[in-house]
Formats: structure tokens, sequence, C-alpha cells
């Protein structure tokens, strides 16, 4: 069954706190991606891995860090998390670059 | 910088009628397009891939392609309540790059 899968779905941070969002994927992607989504402004892209340890910045990483150890996992870190970064985040995966992407339920994260 | 538009911001059917929807997209070498569906607080799905001028049908979805005119749309055929979600255009430049339009909000009554 290909799945993407994250960690939690629902979190409330308080600003200055630390965050960890989770994503993993069964079928062997090497790319992977993490957008947010927000009203009006639709999906922005934070960061994409090409594969372990392979990272780039995306459109938006300002505030972002990722991890990528293992290819079936992708961390998303808000180190100090503010405000501004309240929003609906979504991982994905795809076989190779710009092919088919595989999206997770998304996170939805409140920062107070 | 790709734009890629979408067209309307929202749209209303009736079950059964057609549902029309459209998308532009500015980089003239981009040379791979999806739709994806995103029901209310969910991760997106793909409906349909088209990567040459034409059509590209996929059960009750059809996306159409001209290049030319740099338009991709997406008709649904018969579609039912159960449609109703925001449909993302997905456009690839030619550097694999992967910009989304901001969606159109589909409403399918009974």
């Amino acid at each position: 069954d290909m799945k993407v899968t994250q960690m939690p779905r629902y979190l409330i941070k308080r600003m200055g706190e630390n965050v960890l969002l989770e994503c993993g994927q069964d079928m062997s992607h090497e790319t992977m991606y993490w957008y947010r989504q927000d009203p009006g402004l639709g999906l922005q892209l934070i960061y994409i891995s090409y594969d372990v340890d392979s990272n780039s910045e995306g459109d938006i990483p300002k505030g972002y860090r990722v991890s990528r150890k293992k290819r079936e996992h992708f961390s998303l870190i808000l180190d100090s998390a503010k405000t501004n970064q309240t929003s609906v985040y979504f991982c994905a995966s795809s076989p190779g670059q710009g092919n088919t992407l595989y999206f997770g339920a998304g996170t939805r994260l409140s920062v107070l | 910088q790709q734009k890629v538009q979408q067209s309307p911001e929202s749209l209303t059917v009736s079950e059964g009628a057609m549902a029309s929807l459209n998308c532009t997209f500015s980089d003239g070498t981009s040379n791979n397009f999806r739709w994806y569906r995103q029901h209310s607080a969910k991760g997106l799905e793909v409906l349909v891939s088209i990567f040459s001028d034409g059509e590209k049908e996929e059960g009750r979805f059809t996306a159409h392609l001209n290049r030319a005119n740099l338009h991709v749309s997406l008709h649904i055929r018969e579609p039912q309540p159960s449609d109703s979600a925001v449909y993302l255009c997905a456009v690839r430049n030619s550097n694999n790059r992967i910009f989304f339009g901001d969606g159109t909000q589909l409403v399918v009554k009974p």
C-alpha cells in the first residue's frame, strides 16, 4: 500500500518553542518535499530532498530546516517557532524529480 | 519564475452537469502537467497527468493541453457531490520544478 504518513496531524505550540514534523513514505521514493499551504497563497515549497543528506531550499526556506538520514523519512524542524508559521504543512514524495507527487494528509500547526 | 493561475476561483455545478476548470501557465518550456484534488483537511491525490498537446482521459476526468496557448483544462463528466473539493493544477518546467496554482473550489449540488 503506497503511503505517505505525517505525524502529528495536529500540533499547538507556543512562540519560541521548537517544532518537529515528521514524514515517512513506504515507496522508496528518492525525492521528498515539504510544503506549507495558506489561504490565498496556495502551496509553497519549503524544502526538497533528492535523497539521503541531499537537500535543497525551496521558495520559502527561512525559519525552517530539514533532515533526511534515511530515504523513507524526512523531517521538518522549526527552531523557535513564530506565529506566522501557523499553517498546514504537507509532505510529499515522488519517484525521481517532477513526477507524480504522493501527499501525506498534512499537519495543522498552530503557533500561539 | 513560473506563474500558474487557475480559474474560476470557485465553481458550483449540479450533479450530472459537466464541470470545466482552467489553468494557465507562463513558462512555455513546461512539459508535464497534472491535476490534483484535495478534499477538505486532507492531502492531495493525482487525477490525471498529461505531457503532450491534446487530451488525456482518466475515468470521468479529462485533461486538455494546448501548450501554444499556455493552457491546460480539466473536465469532469457527470460530477457527483463526492467530487466537491479543491482542484489544483501542477505544472513542471524544464528544470523539473513543480509549480501549483491556487486551486478551484468545486461544489457539486445534488
